[in-house]
């Protein structure tokens, strides 16, 4: 199956200021899911968001769910530098023990 | 509760030789995914086991590569014969048996084929 998309490709903001990345999908899903790469380093689960959800909440971030249109947004309130790394969505398509469809991924720069 | 453990951590090979790359996945867990990352690029998945099964190795390229998960000891990833292409980051990730859709990520092995 295809890879997702994700826009934009890079994004470069001041500390404080809000980040939003987009995520689009091909093929019906049980679950999307965002994870972080700082450089060099291995993946972080951030969030979860099931199929029949449209909006979940942790802490600084905010995900939302379109599954007419396959795609998701990440939002990041009130940046800090230390939130500068890559991010990736992941699509699953079935429950427990199914692989995971990655993006390309957002680089996002949080400058002080 | 030590997280997904892969060794080596950085991998040199030359050209034609052998890669051997180690998994442990988190105690407790049963299925292990591998997946490579191309600079600049997302991850893709390679292949998927669980005790001594796989499961699902689409994602493999047809010849050189092979995925082990012995009842006893790490997941093993093989790379027969590189070439410069295989050049790239490893990482493997592991779940628990039931229920969890997340999969937890170890540091991964860059592999520089020279």
């Amino acid at each position: 199956s295809q890879q997702g998309e994700e826009d934009p490709q890079a994004l470069s903001i001041q500390e404080g200021e809000n980040a939003t990345m987009n995520c689009s999908y091909k093929t019906s899903i049980n679950n999307l899911q965002w994870y972080r790469q700082n450089s060099g380093r291995g993946l972080v689960h951030l969030i979860l968001i099931r199929s029949n959800e449209r909006e979940k909440h942790s802490g600084r971030l905010r995900v939302t769910l379109d599954t007419s249109k396959k795609s998701s947004s990440l939002l990041i309130t009130a940046s800090r530098a230390a939130d500068t790394a890559s991010y990736f969505c992941a699509s699953q398509k079935e429950t427990s023990g199914s692989r995971l469809t990655f993006g390309e991924g957002t680089q996002l720069t949080v400058n002080p | 509760n030590a997280g997904v453990m892969q060794n080596p951590r950085h991998l040199v090979r030359r050209r034609g030789q052998e890669a051997r790359l180690r998994c442990s996945p988190m105690k407790g867990h049963s299925h292990v995914y591998w997946y490579r990352q191309l600079p600049e690029e997302g991850l893709k998945f390679m292949v998927y086991l669980q005790k001594e099964n796989i499961i699902d190795e689409s994602g493999m390229p047809k010849e050189r590569f092979s995925a082990e998960f012995p009842k006893e000891g790490p997941s093993i990833l093989r790379i027969q014969q590189v070439v410069r292409g295989d050049s790239a980051a490893y990482f493997c990730a592991s779940s628990p048996p039931r229920g969890a859709n997340e999969q937890f990520f170890g540091p991964g092995t860059r592999l520089t084929v020279l």
